[in-house]
């Protein structure tokens, strides 16, 4: 079974904080995407990632910043934290070629920002 | 600008019940169109459409995918308690060859027994 997990279920930070969202995937998948879910706004990507060290941004980019060292590893960085950014995280994976789209999710990290 | 849109945005059912869900787009570079449930937890892949006309269908879920119209219907059929969830579409777009996914905002189903 692929396991996608990210590191915090709950998170409350201050405005301000500098905030790390990790995730983990077990299956060797090239691709990971962070996305943010919010009421009456559906899914939207943050960014993500084909490969070790590469990134390339998503909708909706700005006040974030993502590092992938490692291919099973995706963070989510959030530099500087504000009440705008209080949302659900989640994030996902999927291999290369046709099966990208079945992307695995993990269990999403909902963060607070006061 | 690409957008997915998705109705109703939410509904209430019996059990037994028959719904259908809809879904229309406007992307640049069409690919394929998705559908995602997502209960309490992540979303969960239910189907990918790419050709016009061809019904999928995994057991009393079934997808047809409109490309004139610019929409995909999501049927379920005696519905049960255990189909609540958000029902989310996703379609995949690819301009210049990058390829991304545009979710629209989900349909919020309920089921009451």
């Amino acid at each position: 079974d692929v396991k996608v997990t990210q590191s915090s279920r709950y998170l409350v930070k201050r405005t301000g904080e500098k905030v790390f969202l990790e995730c983990v995937q077990d299956m060797d998948h090239e691709n990971m995407f962070w996305y943010r879910q919010d009421p009456g706004l559906g899914l939207r990507l943050i960014y993500f990632s084909y490969d070790v060290k590469m990134k390339e941004k998503g909708d909706i980019p700005e006040g974030y910043s993502v590092s992938r060292e490692k291919k099973e590893r995706f963070s989510l960085i959030l530099e500087s934290a504000s009440t705008n950014q209080t949302s659900m995280y989640l994030c996902a994976s999927s291999s290369q070629g046709r099966e990208y789209y079945e992307q695995y999710f993990g269990p999403g990290t909902r963060l607070t920002v006061t | 600008e690409d957008k997915v849109v998705q109705s109703p945005l939410s509904l209430v059912v019996h059990e037994g019940d028959t719904v259908t869900l809809n879904c229309s787009y406007e992307v640049t570079n069409f690919r394929s169109l998705l559908w995602y449930k997502q209960e309490k937890k992540a979303p969960t892949f239910l189907f990918m459409l790419t050709s016009s006309g061809i019904e999928k269908k995994s057991g009393r879920l079934s997808s047809i995918l409109d490309k004139k119209e610019l929409s995909s219907i999501l049927n379920i059929t005696a519905t049960q308690t255990g189909d609540s969830a958000i029902y989310l579409c996703a379609v995949e777009d690819a301009p210049g060859g990058s390829e991304k996914l545009v979710f629209g905002k989900g349909t919020k189903l309920t089921v009451n027994p």
